[in-house]
C-alpha cells in the first residue's frame, strides 16, 4: 500500500492552455474523489467515482473540467482553456467504500495559471 | 445548504496545554464526522473519525460529538509544537457519499 499518488506535484501554465492531472488511488479502494483547495479555504468537492462510474459532480465543475476513470483504477482530471481563477491545489482522495466515508488524500497537484 | 463552520483562528496555546477546536454543522441527520490535520503546503491527513454521540479517544486526541447541538470538537492534550497545523472538520451529510469540509482552524503551539 503506497497511498494515493498524484502527478504532477506542480504545474505552471499560461492562461488558455489545457492541463491534465493524474491520480492513482490506494489499490483496494473503489471510490475516488477530486477536491480543489485554495489558500485559507477547506477542500471543495468537485466529483467522485465509484469504480469507473462518475456518480456525482459539483456545480463548481464547469464544462471546462472533465474527469475520467476509464478502468476503475487511476483517474485523470483535465481543465481546458485554463483561467487564472483555476489556480489552486487539486487534491485526489480515495475511500474503501465501507460506508464510513474515510477519505485518504494524495499529496495534491498545485496549479498556477499565469 | 450544507455547511460546516469553524473558527479560522489562529488558536494559540502554550506547549503542554490542551487545545480545543470546535466545529458546527448544518444537518441534524449527519452521521459521520472527521478531523483532518493539514500542515502548510501539505495535503490533509485523517486523524480522527467519530460516528456516535460522546467521546472517542486516540492517544493525545479526543473527539467529542453532540448531534443534538450539531457540534463536534477535537481536544489535543499535552500540545506539542509539532501539532501546529490547520485542523479541518469534515462532515458526511445525511444521504451523501462525499465529505464537506470547514475552512479549518489554525493551531499554533509555542
Amino acid at each position: 500500500d503506497t497511498g494515493v499518488s498524484q502527478d504532477p506535484r506542480h504545474k505552471i501554465t499560461k492562461r488558455g492552455q489545457n492541463v491534465t492531472f493524474r491520480c492513482d488511488p490506494i489499490s483496494e479502494h473503489n471510490r475516488l474523489y477530486w477536491y480543489r483547495q485554495t489558500l485559507g479555504q477547506g477542500p471543495e468537492f468537485l466529483t467522485y467515482f465509484q469504480n469507473e462510474a462518475q456518480l456525482e459532480k459539483s456545480r463548481l465543475l464547469s464544462d471546462r473540467f472533465s474527469a475520467e476513470r476509464p478502468k476503475g483504477s487511476f483517474s485523470t482530471l483535465e481543465i481546458q482553456r485554463t483561467e487564472q481563477g483555476d489556480s489552486a491545489m487539486y487534491l485526489c482522495a480515495s475511500s474503501p467504500s465501507d460506508g464510513n466515508e474515510k477519505l485518504f488524500f494524495g499529496s495534491g497537484t498545485q496549479l498556477s495559471v499565469l | 445548504q450544507k455547511e460546516v463552520e469553524q473558527n479560522s483562528g489562529p488558536l494559540s496555546v502554550p506547549e503542554g496545554a490542551i487545545a480545543s477546536l470546535n466545529c458546527t454543522y448544518s444537518d441534524r441527520g449527519s452521521q459521520s464526522f472527521f478531523w483532518y490535520r493539514q500542515y502548510s503546503g501539505k495535503s490533509p491527513e485523517l486523524i480522527m473519525s467519530i460516528y456516535s454521540n460522546g467521546d472517542k479517544e486516540d492517544g493525545r486526541f479526543t473527539a467529542q460529538l453532540n448531534k443534538a447541538s450539531q457540534y463536534v470538537s477535537l481536544l489535543i492534550r499535552d500540545s506539542q509544537p509539532s501539532d501546529s497545523a490547520t485542523y479541518l472538520c469534515a462532515v458526511n451529510f445525511h444521504g451523501g457519499s462525499t465529505l464537506t469540509f470547514g475552512k479549518g482552524t489554525m493551531l499554533l503551539v509555542s
